[in-house]
């Protein structure tokens, strides 16, 4: 089957837009991260869920920055008034049990640039 | 708090040689993995090698190997016979096992570049 797919790939905002990014796991993984990869750095965690339940929301910067996985499959991160600091690479990873130590599946990511 | 460190930002070595990855990491928890990710100009990461803390033996995956030390802290990977194929950043990162709270805990990167 299809791997991690997120969407859009690229996106710019102007400063104090609103943005929301995609993120369609492999079908039947209970869980669900997010990351932030700024530009030279490593990934960095901003929230977890397991199913539809957020179990961790602890890296999320800001309450600008909000996700949701209603349904348990696809994800949405939003940031509200976008700032240049939230330029980074936003990457989604699904596993599929919701222990820790199993294999996290990365998508292609979304890039986002806030000019 | 976990923090993982690489201490090297870049390597570049011919191609067939073997190269050896440095990682060391904090932590005040027992149980937990470790892992390298590969990251390849493409952006998408995908896993090397897992090691899961408990076991002493070390995890290979054909030619790549990891020299695990608990007691140091330490999670070096070794990649043999190197291949053009391997340039890409390489990312060591650790979990706390359990509910998969808190997400992977990523080092900043050891940039690989396979000279031809």
């Amino acid at each position: 089957g299809a791997g991690v797919s997120q969407s859009p790939r690229y996106k710019v905002a102007k400063r104090g837009q609103d943005v929301a990014l995609r993120c369609d796991p492999i079908s039947g993984h209970v869980s669900l991260f997010w990351y932030q990869q700024a530009l030279g750095q490593g990934p960095e965690f901003l929230t977890y869920f397991q199913n539809e339940a957020q179990l961790d929301k602890s890296g999320l910067p800001s309450d600008r920055f909000f996700a949701e996985r209603p349904e348990g499959s696809v994800s949405t991160l939003k940031i509200q008034r976008t700032q240049q600091e939230d330029s980074a690479v936003y990457l989604c990873a699904s596993s599929l049990w919701a222990s820790g130590g199993h294999e996290q599946y990365f998508g292609p990511g979304t890039r986002l640039t806030v000019t | 708090a976990q923090t993982v460190t690489q201490s090297q930002p870049e390597m570049s070595v011919q191609e067939a040689e073997t190269v050896t990855l440095s990682c060391t990491y904090d932590t005040s928890e027992n149980n937990y993995y470790l892992f390298w990710y590969k990251q390849p100009p493409s952006r998408q990461m995908i896993l090397v090698i897992r090691q899961e803390a408990y076991k002493q033996q070390n995890a290979t995956e054909n030619r790549f190997s990891v020299n695990f030390q608990k007691a140091a802290k330490s999670f070096s990977l070794k990649i043999s016979d190197s291949q053009l194929g391997d340039t890409a950043m390489y990312f060591c990162a650790f979990i706390i096992s359990g509910g998969g709270a808190d997400g992977l805990t990523f080092g900043k990167g050891t940039h690989l570049i396979i000279q031809p």
